[in-house]
Protein backbone atom coordinates (compact mmCIF):
# COMPACT_ATOMS: atom_id res chain seq x y z
CA UNK A 1 0.00 0.00 0.00
CA UNK A 2 1.07 3.18 -0.67
CA UNK A 3 2.24 5.84 1.93
CA UNK A 4 2.44 9.19 1.76
CA UNK A 5 3.56 10.94 4.96
CA UNK A 6 3.43 14.44 5.64
CA UNK A 7 5.68 15.61 8.64
CA UNK A 8 2.89 17.85 10.82
CA UNK A 9 -0.44 17.18 10.83
CA UNK A 10 -1.01 21.05 12.07
CA UNK A 11 1.07 23.87 11.71
CA UNK A 12 1.19 27.36 13.05
CA UNK A 13 3.72 30.40 12.18
CA UNK A 14 4.16 33.89 12.55
CA UNK A 15 3.79 36.64 9.34
CA UNK A 16 7.20 36.75 7.60
CA UNK A 17 8.33 33.19 8.78
CA UNK A 18 10.07 30.84 6.32
CA UNK A 19 8.36 27.42 6.48
CA UNK A 20 9.37 23.93 5.32
CA UNK A 21 6.34 21.74 4.40
CA UNK A 22 7.47 17.65 4.21
CA UNK A 23 6.21 14.91 2.24
CA UNK A 24 7.71 11.92 1.80
CA UNK A 25 6.38 8.47 -0.01
CA UNK A 26 7.39 5.08 -0.31
CA UNK A 27 6.13 3.63 -3.27
CA UNK A 28 9.33 4.99 -5.62
CA UNK A 29 6.88 7.26 -7.23
CA UNK A 30 8.21 9.44 -9.85
CA UNK A 31 5.19 12.04 -9.75
CA UNK A 32 4.59 14.41 -6.48
CA UNK A 33 2.58 17.19 -5.89
CA UNK A 34 2.00 19.72 -3.83
CA UNK A 35 -1.84 21.08 -3.47
CA UNK A 36 -3.89 23.68 -0.79
CA UNK A 37 -7.36 22.85 -0.09
CA UNK A 38 -9.46 26.09 0.62
CA UNK A 39 -13.17 25.98 1.40
CA UNK A 40 -15.57 26.57 -1.73
CA UNK A 41 -12.16 26.63 -3.96
CA UNK A 42 -11.80 23.14 -4.17
CA UNK A 43 -7.99 21.63 -4.27
CA UNK A 44 -5.46 23.72 -6.41
CA UNK A 45 -2.07 22.48 -7.48
CA UNK A 46 0.83 24.63 -6.20
CA UNK A 47 3.98 22.77 -7.89
CA UNK A 48 4.15 19.51 -8.87
CA UNK A 49 7.96 17.45 -10.26
CA UNK A 50 8.42 14.87 -12.41
CA UNK A 51 12.05 13.60 -11.40
CA UNK A 52 14.49 14.58 -8.91
CA UNK A 53 15.67 18.27 -9.12
CA UNK A 54 12.98 18.94 -11.76
CA UNK A 55 10.14 20.81 -10.83
CA UNK A 56 7.15 22.65 -12.67
CA UNK A 57 4.84 25.09 -11.70
CA UNK A 58 0.93 24.40 -11.23
CA UNK A 59 -1.93 26.75 -11.44
CA UNK A 60 -0.95 28.77 -7.72
CA UNK A 61 3.08 29.01 -7.21
CA UNK A 62 3.64 32.69 -5.90
CA UNK A 63 4.68 32.95 -2.68
CA UNK A 64 5.78 29.32 -2.56
CA UNK A 65 8.42 26.74 -3.95
CA UNK A 66 9.62 23.90 -3.79
CA UNK A 67 12.42 21.55 -3.09
CA UNK A 68 13.28 17.76 -4.20
CA UNK A 69 16.23 16.39 -3.78
CA UNK A 70 15.82 12.51 -3.61
CA UNK A 71 13.16 10.64 -5.17
CA UNK A 72 11.02 10.14 -2.36
CA UNK A 73 10.85 13.33 -0.94
CA UNK A 74 9.26 16.83 -2.56
CA UNK A 75 9.06 19.94 0.35
CA UNK A 76 7.20 22.79 -0.09
CA UNK A 77 8.74 26.40 1.23
CA UNK A 78 6.77 29.47 1.80
CA UNK A 79 9.41 31.95 1.89
CA UNK A 80 7.78 34.27 3.95
CA UNK A 81 4.73 33.31 5.29
CA UNK A 82 1.50 35.40 4.76
CA UNK A 83 -1.87 35.12 6.65
CA UNK A 84 -3.75 34.42 3.30
CA UNK A 85 -1.52 31.57 2.95
CA UNK A 86 -3.49 29.74 5.84
CA UNK A 87 -4.72 26.81 4.57
CA UNK A 88 -4.83 22.52 4.20
CA UNK A 89 -1.42 21.28 2.62
CA UNK A 90 -2.21 18.43 0.58
CA UNK A 91 0.73 16.28 -0.54
CA UNK A 92 -0.02 13.53 -3.44
CA UNK A 93 2.88 10.81 -5.18
CA UNK A 94 1.72 9.00 -8.37
CA UNK A 95 3.61 6.86 -11.22
CA UNK A 96 4.39 8.17 -14.29
CA UNK A 97 4.75 7.12 -17.77
CA UNK A 98 2.48 6.49 -20.76
CA UNK A 99 1.43 3.35 -19.27
CA UNK A 100 -0.11 5.09 -16.05
CA UNK A 101 -2.47 7.51 -17.50
CA UNK A 102 -5.10 6.19 -14.96
CA UNK A 103 -3.02 6.05 -12.30
CA UNK A 104 -4.75 7.66 -9.26
CA UNK A 105 -2.97 10.34 -6.93
CA UNK A 106 -2.19 9.19 -3.51
CA UNK A 107 -2.48 11.44 -1.14
CA UNK A 108 -0.88 12.21 2.76
CA UNK A 109 -3.39 13.33 5.38
CA UNK A 110 -2.36 17.05 4.95
CA UNK A 111 -1.48 19.58 6.97
CA UNK A 112 -3.44 22.20 8.11
CA UNK A 113 -1.00 25.35 8.16
CA UNK A 114 -2.26 28.66 10.08
CA UNK A 115 -0.42 32.41 9.81
CA UNK A 116 -1.15 34.70 12.50
CA UNK B 1 -13.59 28.29 -17.63
CA UNK B 2 -13.87 25.78 -15.03
CA UNK B 3 -12.09 22.27 -16.08
CA UNK B 4 -14.29 20.87 -13.79
CA UNK B 5 -17.71 21.88 -12.64
CA UNK B 6 -19.65 20.15 -9.49
CA UNK B 7 -22.92 21.91 -8.82
CA UNK B 8 -23.94 20.77 -5.83
CA UNK B 9 -22.37 22.56 -2.61
CA UNK B 10 -23.90 20.19 -0.20
CA UNK B 11 -26.25 17.33 -1.00
CA UNK B 12 -28.69 15.32 1.83
CA UNK B 13 -29.67 11.67 1.27
CA UNK B 14 -31.36 8.97 3.58
CA UNK B 15 -29.26 5.87 4.85
CA UNK B 16 -30.03 2.86 2.25
CA UNK B 17 -30.88 5.26 -0.78
CA UNK B 18 -28.86 6.11 -3.83
CA UNK B 19 -27.56 8.97 -4.70
CA UNK B 20 -25.88 10.79 -7.74
CA UNK B 21 -23.21 13.72 -7.32
CA UNK B 22 -22.95 15.86 -10.57
CA UNK B 23 -19.48 16.22 -12.62
CA UNK B 24 -19.36 17.90 -15.62
CA UNK B 25 -15.82 18.63 -17.28
CA UNK B 26 -14.53 20.78 -20.08
CA UNK B 27 -11.81 19.85 -22.35
CA UNK B 28 -11.02 19.34 -26.19
CA UNK B 29 -8.43 16.62 -25.50
CA UNK B 30 -10.18 13.33 -26.90
CA UNK B 31 -7.85 11.60 -24.31
CA UNK B 32 -8.51 11.96 -20.27
CA UNK B 33 -9.35 10.28 -17.54
CA UNK B 34 -12.01 11.35 -14.68
CA UNK B 35 -11.69 10.50 -11.03
CA UNK B 36 -13.68 10.34 -7.94
CA UNK B 37 -12.39 11.11 -4.52
CA UNK B 38 -13.68 10.83 -1.09
CA UNK B 39 -12.29 13.25 1.68
CA UNK B 40 -13.70 12.52 5.12
CA UNK B 41 -13.60 15.21 8.27
CA UNK B 42 -10.49 13.08 9.25
CA UNK B 43 -9.04 15.14 6.03
CA UNK B 44 -7.30 12.23 3.85
CA UNK B 45 -8.07 12.17 0.30
CA UNK B 46 -9.54 8.34 -0.52
CA UNK B 47 -9.60 7.27 -4.58
CA UNK B 48 -13.15 5.79 -5.13
CA UNK B 49 -13.46 5.16 -9.36
CA UNK B 50 -11.77 5.91 -12.20
CA UNK B 51 -13.68 6.17 -15.49
CA UNK B 52 -11.39 6.67 -19.12
CA UNK B 53 -12.17 8.84 -22.31
CA UNK B 54 -12.30 5.98 -24.21
CA UNK B 55 -13.73 3.20 -21.98
CA UNK B 56 -17.09 1.49 -23.23
CA UNK B 57 -18.27 0.67 -20.21
CA UNK B 58 -19.49 2.64 -16.95
CA UNK B 59 -16.77 2.24 -13.96
CA UNK B 60 -18.10 0.54 -11.28
CA UNK B 61 -16.55 -0.04 -7.69
CA UNK B 62 -18.63 -2.09 -5.22
CA UNK B 63 -21.33 0.52 -4.17
CA UNK B 64 -19.94 3.42 -6.20
CA UNK B 65 -20.70 3.66 -10.17
CA UNK B 66 -19.52 6.13 -12.32
CA UNK B 67 -22.63 7.51 -14.80
CA UNK B 68 -20.37 8.43 -18.09
CA UNK B 69 -22.14 10.84 -20.70
CA UNK B 70 -19.55 11.69 -22.86
CA UNK B 71 -21.67 13.88 -25.52
CA UNK B 72 -22.73 16.04 -22.22
CA UNK B 73 -19.25 15.53 -20.73
CA UNK B 74 -20.98 14.52 -17.73
CA UNK B 75 -19.24 11.90 -15.41
CA UNK B 76 -21.77 11.97 -12.02
CA UNK B 77 -20.70 9.47 -9.11
CA UNK B 78 -23.42 7.43 -8.30
CA UNK B 79 -23.47 5.78 -4.62
CA UNK B 80 -26.00 3.04 -3.78
CA UNK B 81 -27.55 2.11 -0.46
CA UNK B 82 -25.89 5.04 1.25
CA UNK B 83 -24.19 4.49 4.72
CA UNK B 84 -23.83 6.69 7.22
CA UNK B 85 -20.17 6.22 6.87
CA UNK B 86 -20.33 7.82 3.16
CA UNK B 87 -21.18 11.27 4.47
CA UNK B 88 -17.67 12.96 3.50
CA UNK B 89 -16.48 15.58 1.05
CA UNK B 90 -16.37 14.29 -2.40
CA UNK B 91 -14.04 15.94 -5.47
CA UNK B 92 -14.17 14.90 -9.37
CA UNK B 93 -11.27 15.04 -11.00
CA UNK B 94 -9.54 15.31 -14.43
CA UNK B 95 -6.41 14.20 -16.34
CA UNK B 96 -6.02 15.30 -19.83
CA UNK B 97 -3.82 13.77 -21.91
CA UNK B 98 -2.83 10.01 -22.06
CA UNK B 99 0.64 9.93 -19.96
CA UNK B 100 0.80 10.23 -16.43
CA UNK B 101 2.52 13.33 -16.97
CA UNK B 102 -0.32 15.58 -16.77
CA UNK B 103 -1.93 16.76 -13.41
CA UNK B 104 -4.98 16.45 -12.10
CA UNK B 105 -7.39 19.26 -11.97
CA UNK B 106 -9.92 18.78 -9.44
CA UNK B 107 -13.65 20.77 -8.87
CA UNK B 108 -14.77 22.38 -6.31
CA UNK B 109 -15.72 19.50 -4.28
CA UNK B 110 -20.09 18.41 -2.92
CA UNK B 111 -19.93 17.73 0.90
CA UNK B 112 -22.70 14.68 1.41
CA UNK B 113 -24.53 14.46 4.13
CA UNK B 114 -26.19 10.51 5.19
CA UNK B 115 -29.06 11.02 8.02
CA UNK B 116 -30.36 7.51 10.25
Amino acid sequence: DVKVTQSSRYLVKRTGEKVFLECVQDMDHENMFWYRQDPGLGLRLIYFSYDVKMKEKGDIPEGYSVSREKKERFSLILESASTNQTSMYLCASSLDGPGSYNSPLHFGNGTRLTVT
Amino acid sequence: AQKITQTQPGMFVQEKEAVTLDCTYDTSDPSYGLFWYKQPSSGEMIFLIYQGSYDQQNATEGRYSLNFQKARKSANLVISASQLGDSAMYFCAMREGDSGYSTLTFGKGTMLLVSP
